[in-house]
């Protein structure tokens, strides 16, 4: 079954500091791949949506890349800020039906001021 | 962006009894919505999709008699969790999508945090 991995464990990062989290999916192919922010107690926010024959794609300061064969997506923060402190989630389309998604567990960020 | 708004936010039930959600698109027509569960430090699971007018397709797994879905126009969606149990009790997240195709983003609401006592 289609298994997605993202970084297990809190990322504690230094304001000012590019932060670096990991997608890692296996037994699929998916045509899409998407990145959201979950506050605590509050829904994801849509933040990119990168295609499978896109390498990279940037949205001020978030760079997201899609690398096909090793079956990974990075998504970055550049110069971070407190602000940026949330749970970031993976998601792949589904079972190319009707717009689903699977998300990943989530890596927790923590920027330092 | 387009706007989903869920009420209520928050729900305390006594156990054997339902509770209603609700999930509207407040500034766009959702052909689709979606429903998923969270349990805390946990990923979005997929109860269900909703398709306006038509019947809901659940996810493996999940209780189509317990958890009932009704779309009955392009702005809203229900879920009511009946004859909930303290098992139950999540965090419950609604999304919308203009369009139930690969590669459009969902909207999503601000969640309902259901306790069951």
């Amino acid at each position: 079954s289609q298994k997605i991995e993202q970084n297990s464990e809190a990322l504690n990062i230094q304001e000012g500091k590019t932060a670096t989290l990991t997608c890692n999916y296996t037994n699929y192919s998916p045509a899409y791949l998407q990145w959201y922010r979950q506050d605590p107690g509050r829904g994801p926010v849509f933040l990119l949506l990168i295609r499978e024959n896109e390498k990279e794609k940037r949205k001020e300061r978030l760079k997201v890349t899609f690398d096909t064969t090793l079956k990974q997506s990075l998504f970055h923060i550049t110069a971070s800020q407190p602000a940026d402190s949330a749970t970031y989630l993976c998601a792949l389309d589904g079972d190319n039906q009707g717009g689903k998604l699977i998300f990943g567990q989530g890596t927790e960020l923590s920027v330092k001021p | 962006g387009a706007v989903v708004s869920q009420h209520p936010s928050w729900v305390i039930c006594k156990s054997g009894t339902s509770v209603k959600i609700e999930c509207r698109s407040l500034d766009f027509q959702a052909t689709t919505m979606f429903w998923y569960r969270q349990f805390p430090k946990q990923s979005l699971m997929l109860m269900a999709t909703s398709n306006e007018g038509s019947k809901a397709t659940y996810e493996q797994g999940v209780e189509k008699d317990k958890f009932l879905i009704n779309h009955a126009s392009l702005t809203l969606s229900t879920l009511t969790v009946t004859s909930a149990h303290p098992e139950d009790s999540s965090f419950y997240i609604c999304s919308a999508t203009e369009r139930a195709l690969r590669g459009y983003e969902q909207y999503f609401g601000p969640g309902t945090r259901l306790t069951v006592t």
